[in-house]
């Protein structure tokens, strides 16, 4: 069965950090680009950050952008997303997904269950 | 900035009544659109790709079409388990998502 599931959530002061992980299963990993969502409770879905297939290249919302980063190790088949300086608005629920997009259509196919981050002191 | 505008925002209809829902684009987006379904409680889930593409396992009363900067998801006759939250989304300005649609049983 082709499977996600992060970990590592949970309440964080602010200024803290955290490390989300999400374990790859049923699906050769190093084969797709993978990319971290989050979505406030209540509220839409917002796209965080981005890895191509080796993690060599990255990308992320400016919002984020100089506090986390994103990484995998292929050889676990897991993707990571350490979040640093975490603010009140980093609150929500973090997913992890595979990218099954190609040259002309885009396609997050396979989404986690989610991992709640709280910022609060 | 690529911003994506769903409407309406809450969509009120009985089981077996036809859904249309819009997903319009700031600037041209080519087929690049996709749709998601949300249920409480849950992650979303793809249901088409490539603006008219379903994706594996989606019933074939969802339908998408669309191109440039107007797009429709279809749904051609509700059946309970269709009641959620959709979103559009497009990859022309990283992978931004429209606000949803909620819909809702009448």
């Amino acid at each position: 069965e082709v499977q996600l599931v992060e970990s590592g959530g949970g309440l964080v002061q602010p200024g803290g950090s955290l490390r989300l992980s999400c374990a790859a299963s049923g699906f050769i990993f190093s084969s797709n680009w993978m990319h971290w969502v989050r979505q406030v409770p209540g509220k839409g879905l917002v796209w965080v950050s981005r890895i191509n297939s080796d993690g060599s290249s990255t990308n992320y919302a400016d919002s984020v952008k100089g506090r986390f980063t994103i990484s995998r190790d292929n050889a676990k088949n897991t993707l990571y997303l350490q979040m640093n300086s975490l603010r009140a608005e980093d609150t929500a629920m973090y997913y992890c997904i595979r990218d099954s997009s190609g040259s002309n259509y885009v396609a997050f196919d396979i989404w986690g269950q989610g991992t709640m981050v709280t910022v609060s002191s | 900035e690529i911003v994506l505008t769903q409407s309406p925002a809450t969509l009120s209809l009985s089981p077996g009544e036809r859904a249309t829902l819009s997903c319009r684009a700031s600037q041209s987006l080519t087929s690049y659109l996709a749709w998601y379904q949300q249920k409480p409680g849950q992650a979303p889930r793809l249901l088409i790709y490539g603006a008219s593409n379903r994706a594996t396992g989606i019933p074939a009363r969802f339908s998408g079409s669309g191109s440039g900067t107007d797009f429709s998801l279809t749904i051609s006759s509700l059946e309970p388990e269709d009641f959620a939250v959709y979103y559009c989304q497009q990859r022309g300005d990283w992978y931004a998502f429209g606000q949803g649609t909620k819909l809702e049983i009448k």
